[in-house]
């Protein structure tokens, strides 16, 4: 069974662009969550996402956003990048959502300049 | 609001040793404790879960202690091999959303 797959794994851009990432889940998945992860503040959550709705939300500003799509695939979106967005997007799948261990991508590496 | 914190950022062992990792957080209502694995240039991977309702559960050559009374999660892992070496979280699980730990870096030297 192949497992959750980000794209893309590494980009740059500058302040004040956007960038969308991409996460495949595992198949038969209907959950995707999404996380930060930054040398100083560790793993952030940023929302989940079942079944197209968004589920649970993080404390990230609004420039942050997502979306699931009937197939389960998901995308988040960041506008008017920051130098401060620099930092690993984890993408997780799980079965239900609520209970059990979260299976995650190898991330997309997004560098700010 | 919900923090889940782990005692030390770095722990050191020696190859064949027992290796305890501390968590404590801080939201009673989790439903499920979770610990992770993560390797360099790697997403975290999943060890051993407990629920709420249960004290301790072994997996293979990992226990997961739960102490509800002082909120303190923990990490045993037997006779600690190279591969070992990583960064481990803990994770507090509620209703779909994972808070997580800062992380422990476990270094194994041979």
């Amino acid at each position: 069974k192949a497992g959750v797959t980000q794209t893309p794994r590494y980009l740059i851009k500058t302040r004040g662009q956007q960038v969308t990432l991409s996460c495949s889940p595992i198949s038969g998945h209907r959950s995707v969550s999404w996380y930060q992860q930054t040398p100083g503040q560790g793993l952030q959550f940023l929302f989940e996402y079942f079944s197209e709705t968004q589920r649970n939300k993080g404390n990230f500003p609004g420039r942050f956003s997502g979306r699931q799509f009937s197939n389960s695939r998901s995308e988040m979106n960041v506008s008017t990048l920051e130098l401060g967005d620099s930092a690993l997007y984890l993408c997780a799948s799980a079965l239900a959502g609520g209970a059990g261990e979260l299976f995650f991508g190898e991330g997309s590496r997004l560098t700010v300049l | 609001g919900e923090s889940v914190g782990l005692h030390l950022p770095t722990l050191s062992v020696q190859e064949g040793d027992n290796s305890i990792i501390n968590c404590a957080y801080s939201n009673s209502a989790s439903d499920y404790f979770i610990w992770y694995k993560q390797e360099s240039g790697k997403g975290p991977q999943f060890i051993i879960d407990i629920r709420s309702n249960m004290d301790k559960r072994q997996g293979q050559r990992v226990t997961v202690l739960l102490n509800k009374t002082v909120k303190h999660l923990s990490l045993q892992i037997a006779a600690t091999q190279p591969g070992d070496s990583a960064v481990y979280f803990c994770a507090e699980r509620n209703a779909g959303k994972s808070t997580f730990g800062d992380g422990t870096t476990l270094t194994v030297k041979p």
